[in-house]
């Protein structure tokens, strides 16, 4: 079956460091890959994707490239803020006709101090 | 992005009662809304998956009459945990989809905020 692991937090940093979260996954298939952001109180919300090999999803500062040879999906982001912490989680998608459903990670949290 | 609320919030009952939570797109239709519960420091995992005016499905291992589920409209769907009990404590997360999928497509799902369910 399908699964995602990624690296367990809590990830603390300071303003302005380099943030890295791996992710690495097992899939039967083609999947598409995903970081979900979840803030405190609130809901998931989609911060990035990537389809195929070698595309790279951005948003907000964040980017992870699909690593169809390491089975990896890393998010990066050069300079985080106090505003950054939240709890991140990686999951894919494997599309097949009729609908589409989503493996999560376990999520990690990052704090970033000011 | 689209709007999806969760009420309540959070909720304690008493053993062997039983609790409802609702899950609501607020600016679009949902034609496919997900039920996913969430342990600590754990995975998100997919309870059941419900397309409007349908029955559930359930992922296996999901017991569906405990777990009764409800999507009567397009913009509402229910969780209904019967006879909860102490281990049905948990975070239950709600998602909901614009479109049925089909083969090649992905839509985005909205997620909910989550309902806090706690079974003395």
């Amino acid at each position: 079956g399908n699964s995602v692991t990624q690296m367990e937090g809590p990830v603390t940093l300071s303003e302005e460091a380099f943030l890295t979260i791996n992710c690495t996954y097992t899939a039967t298939g083609y999947p598409s890959l995903f970081w979900y952001v979840q803030y405190p109180g609130e809901g998931l919300q989609l911060l990035l994707k990537a389809t195929k090999a070698d595309d790279k999803g951005s948003n907000k500062g964040f980017e992870a490239t699909y690593r169809k040879e390491t089975t990896s999906f890393h998010l990066e982001k050069g300079s985080v803020q106090v505003s950054d912490s939240a709890v991140y989680f990686c999951a894919l998608s494997e599309i097949w006709s009729g609908y589409s459903t989503l493996t999560f990670g376990k999520g990690t949290m990052l704090l970033v101090s000011p | 992005g689209a709007v999806v609320s969760q009420h309540p919030s959070w909720v304690i009952c008493k053993s062997g009662t039983s609790v409802k939570i609702e899950c609501r797109s607020l600016d679009f239709q949902a034609t496919t809304m997900f039920w996913y519960r969430q342990f600590p420091k754990q995975s998100l995992m997919l309870m059941a998956t419900s397309n409007e005016g349908s029955k559930a499905t359930y992922e296996q291992g999901v017991e569906k009459d405990k777990f009764l589920i409800n999507h009567a409209s397009l913009t509402l769907s229910t969780l209904t945990v019967t006879s909860a009990h102490p281990e049905d404590s948990s975070f239950y997360i709600c998602s909901a989809r614009q479109g049925i999928g089909g083969s090649g497509v992905y839509n985005e799902q909205f997620f909910g905020p989550g309902t806090r369910l706690t079974v003395l």
